[in-house]
């Protein structure tokens, strides 16, 4: 298996235009991950979904922000406008069950904000 | 509220083995985690501890105890390579939560 796979690797746009992060997750895994990691927040749990429905998305951080699942295959994270503060590095991850045996994370996308 | 906390730097030479501890409050416990992450990389799993006491994997072992909301990574013959942020997650009611991440170095 290819592992998580995510695109782009590199995000660089100005703020108030919109961005848009896509992940695979592994096939077979039935729950998705997005995160953020900054150095001041560290690593922060956005949304995540089980079987493509969203369980919980008190992580997000203002309506901006969306994530959705069309299919056991794909998701997208959207940030419309984007902002400054939104720089961090985006993390997508997989995995077969909740109980915290193994996320697998996917190399991440690094959002510059300008 | 939950929350984990880790120490947030840990130094050691070449050999010698290093122990990092996690404390934990949530709601709910479903077992404790550990991921390592290099500097520009993804956080990679490492071990689970669902129950008490100890997991081995190589030169990395996982502690954990429940009654005392605690657990520990300890890393034996530490390598260079070794030198990387280490993260607890524990998994509470609903979600996996991560601590702010140990920044190991290894020095020769």
């Amino acid at each position: 298996d290819a592992g998580v796979i995510q695109s782009p690797r590199h995000e660089v746009t100005e703020m108030g235009q919109e961005v848009t992060l896509r992940c695979k997750p592994i096939s077979g895994h039935d729950y998705l991950f997005w995160y953020r990691q900054t150095m001041m927040r560290g690593l922060e749990l956005l949304i995540y979904f089980n079987n493509n429905v969203p369980i919980d998305d008190s992580g997000m951080p203002e309506d901006r922000f969306s994530a959705k699942m069309p299919n056991a295959s794909f998701s997208t994270l959207k940030i419309q406008p984007s902002e400054p503060r939104d720089s961090a590095v985006y993390f997508c991850a997989s995995s077969l069950a909740l109980s915290g045996r193994g996320q697998f994370f996917g190399p991440g996308t690094r959002l510059t904000v300008l | 509220g939950q929350s984990l906390e880790q120490p947030s730097e840990v130094t050691a030479v070449e050999g010698a083995i290093v122990q990092i501890n996690c404390t934990y409050q949530t709601s709910g416990f479903y077992g404790l985690s550990w991921y390592q992450q290099h500097d520009g990389g993804a956080p990679t799993f490492l071990s689970y501890n669902g129950l008490d006491g100890l997991e081995e994997t190589g030169r990395f072992s996982s502690f954990l105890s429940r009654s005392d909301s605690y657990g520990y990574l300890l890393l034996q013959e530490l390598q260079m390579k070794d030198s990387a942020s280490y993260f607890c997650a524990v998994r509470g009611t609903d979600k996996l939560i991560f601590g702010t991440g140990t920044r190991l170095q290894v020095f020769p």
